[in-house]
């Protein structure tokens, strides 16, 4: 596609469900990496990943948290048993080869608010 | 281990006025520096981006910035603000051998006519 696209664009969740984020990164990108905004801070380095290498968790904040990216290219963001404290923007970006220096393209993010 | 710290999280300029957007950085290594901008309900997108070539560097929308070392710097600016330059501003950095970007808590630019 043009841009790297994310759905849903809005999710409303209760406490202690599951949930799925979805992200399509640009075509031919290598790269994907998710993000987690919250209102008033930075971008949260979630995780990253690049071809068919091992993905790297390290920005993951527990376990309830897990991404999976099939065939290079379509990636999930999974949250289990989701809290509160999980109510932020996740954005999705992705870069066209693996190095320091590439831009990375973002897509709109998905607002979670988990009641 | 890297980090930015963008100083102050809201900046108001009046339109035609100079805008200065200020990021420090640290970092063990000779870093990559960038801004992203966030316009309202859209995703970030690139500015501007610093790579160890010019310390001057010129992005989209006339914003510029300027990387000095001495002052481990890396501020925004453009000569003169318009309405459309209200967003949200990200400085990054990352270093020359991983791909883990940092990103500061941002400053919300507000252009008043």
């Amino acid at each position: 596609g043009a841009g790297v696209s994310q759905s849903p664009s809005n999710k409303v969740t209760e406490k202690g469900k599951d949930v799925e984020l979805r992200c399509d990164p640009i075509s031919g990108h290598t790269a994907l990496y998710w993000y987690r905004q919250s209102l008033g801070q930075g971008l949260e380095f979630l995780i990253y990943f690049q071809g068919n290498s091992a993905p790297d968790k390290s920005g993951l904040p527990s376990d309830r948290f897990s991404a999976e990216r099939t065939g290079g290219s379509v990636s999930t963001l999974t949250i289990q048993r989701t809290q509160q404290e999980d109510s932020a923007v996740y954005l999705c970006a992705s870069s066209q080869d693996y190095t320091s220096t590439d831009t990375q393209y973002f897509g709109p993010g998905t607002r979670l608010t988990v009641l | 281990a890297q980090s930015v710290t963008q100083l102050g999280s809201h900046v108001s300029v009046s339109e035609g006025a100079l805008v200065l957007l200020r990021c420090n950085y640290s970092s063990s290594v000779p870093p990559y520096l960038f801004w992203y901008v966030q316009y309202p309900n859209q995703g970030l997108q690139l500015l501007l981006k610093y790579t160890s070539a010019a310390t001057l560097v010129k992005g989209i929308n006339g914003f510029e910035a300027e990387f000095k070392k001495s002052e481990t710097s890396f501020h925004l600016t453009k000569p003169s603000a318009h309405m459309s330059d209200a967003a949200e501003y990200f400085c990054a950095v990352s270093d020359g051998g991983g791909f883990k970007t940092i990103f500061g808590a941002g400053t919300r630019l507000f252009v008043k006519a």
